[in-house]
């Protein structure tokens, strides 16, 4: 079974940094792309970002470009997000899935409050 | 950059009864669409691919159709288990992009 779990959320003040993380099982995490979405409460979902199995490729959405940085250990079967600069428009639970397209499995999340 | 929009935002349906989504994209998304299905405190559980194709074990009742603009999402038969909140999603083009989502509830 495939299974993703998240790490990392919590209370952040505005302009502060944290970082995300992600284990992957059941699956051979270093074969698949990796992404990022995230869900705000009462708002959409956006994709934040996507790795490439071996980390050489990575794309951003606009609206984290620049702040947010996507990696990987596939030693470890680990994705990561280390996000700068937090805004409390990035005030969202962030899930990881297995994919940079249509993913088959995602985690329940973790939640990231930008507020002072 | 591509928005996807859902209707209806909420569709109250009977269990036994047949329920019809509908996205439409901004531009063509060729068959690259997905869609799937996310339950209050879950992940989101990915129920079709390539505008029609079930992912695995996902039942017969779930379906879709459609390519470049209008897509649909039928649930033949609803049951207990499919009150939820489903997402369409395509994957033509970066950045991807989710719909608002229609939640499908018991009448």
């Amino acid at each position: 079974e495939v299974q993703l779990v998240e790490s990392g959320g919590g209370l952040v003040q505005p302009g502060g940094s944290l970082t995300l993380s992600c284990v992957g099982s059941g699956f051979t995490f270093s074969n698949s792309w990796m992404s990022w979405v995230r869900q705000a409460p009462g708002r959409g979902l956006e994709w934040v970002a996507y790795i490439k199995p071996d980390g050489t490729e990575k794309h951003y959405v606009d609206s984290v470009r620049g702040r947010f940085t996507i990696s990987r250990d596939n030693a470890e079967n680990s994705l990561y997000l280390q996000m700068n600069g937090l805004r409390a428009d990035d005030t969202a639970f962030y899930h990881c899935g297995n994919g940079g397209w249509a993913p088959d499995a995602w985690g329940q999340g973790t939640l990231v409050t930008v507020s002072s | 950059e591509i928005v996807m929009t859902q209707s209806p935002a909420t569709l109250s349906v009977s269990p036994g009864e047949r329920a019809t989504l509908s996205c439409r994209a901004s531009q063509s998304v060729s068959s690259n669409l997905a869609w799937y299905q996310q339950k209050p405190g879950q992940g989101l559980r990915l129920l079709i691919k390539g505008a029609s194709t079930r992912a695995a074990g996902i039942p017969a009742r779930f379906s879709g159709s459609g390519s470049g603009t209008d897509f649909t999402l039928t649930i033949s038969s609803l049951q207990a288990e499919d009150f939820a909140v489903y997402y369409c999603q395509q994957y033509n083009n970066w950045p991807r992009a989710f719909g608002g989502g229609t939640k499908v509830e018991i009448k």
